[in-house]
């Protein structure tokens, strides 16, 4: 398995501006991802955060409003851009070992936008 | 039709009681399933995990896989109330650590002492 630390564990953020996630696991894993868990909705993958390079994103997440950052194997960003109340949820970072069969999850970072 | 539906409860039970969880899927490539439980603000815990069809227990806990209808339970005996919390149904095609994890809605139970 997998420690996972996230902070901010929660934000209130104004229209407009911007949030950046920091995500933290405490061992070397070769994945890791971005998910969206809004009310009464599934968790959402956004993205795969890939070591040193940009992130995959899934259909309908664009890097302009999603950037993520990943610089070595531990550590990734998450930056929620240009703030709007529909942006409003939390966001969970996850991982897993390329050996593993599961990723696991951070506690997730909950975010309200006025 | 979503890839993987479940019903978001919420459903309560009486302390003691069997409960059982249920998915269905339409992608009949799923390989590796989950359930996750999620109490109110925090993250998801991965709570079992199965590979193809068949049973898997842990403690209080089993885990059933039929394929064949698309369909996998999670029973939980003797519930208590600290089980009360939102579980996750979750699949995929290969490993976690491989590919895209899809997930149900989650089903909310409520343990009542």
């Amino acid at each position: 398995s997998a420690v996972i630390s996230q902070k901010p564990s929660r934000d209130i953020c104004q229209r407009g501006t911007s949030l950046t996630i920091q995500c933290q696991v405490d061992s070397q894993v070769t994945m890791m991802f971005w998910y969206r868990q809004q009310p009464g909705q599934s968790l959402t993958l956004i993205a795969t955060a890939n070591q040193g390079s940009e992130a995959t994103y899934e259909s309908g997440f664009v890097i302009d409003k999603f950037p993520i950052s990943r610089p070595n194997l531990t550590f990734s960003t998450l930056t929620v851009s240009n703030l709007s109340p529909e942006d409003s949820s939390i966001y969970l970072c996850s991982a897993a070992h390329i050996s593993g069969n599961t990723i696991y999850f951070g506690e997730g970072s909950w975010l309200t936008v006025v | 039709q979503k890839e993987v539906e479940q019903d978001p409860g919420p459903l309560s039970v009486p302390e003691g009681a069997i409960v059982s969880l249920n998915c269905t899927y339409s992608n009949s490539a799923f390989q590796y399933f989950m359930w996750y439980r999620q109490y109110s603000r925090k993250g998801p815990e991965l709570l079992m995990y199965t590979y193809s069809s068949g049973n898997k227990e842990d403690g209080r806990f089993t885990a059933q896989v039929d394929k064949s209808s698309k369909y996998i339970s999670l029973f939980i005996r003797d519930s208590q109330p600290s089980d009360s919390a939102t579980y996750l149904c979750a699949m995929s095609i290969r490993p976690g650590g491989y590919q895209k994890v899809t997930f149900g809605i989650g089903t909310k139970l409520q343990v009542i002492p």
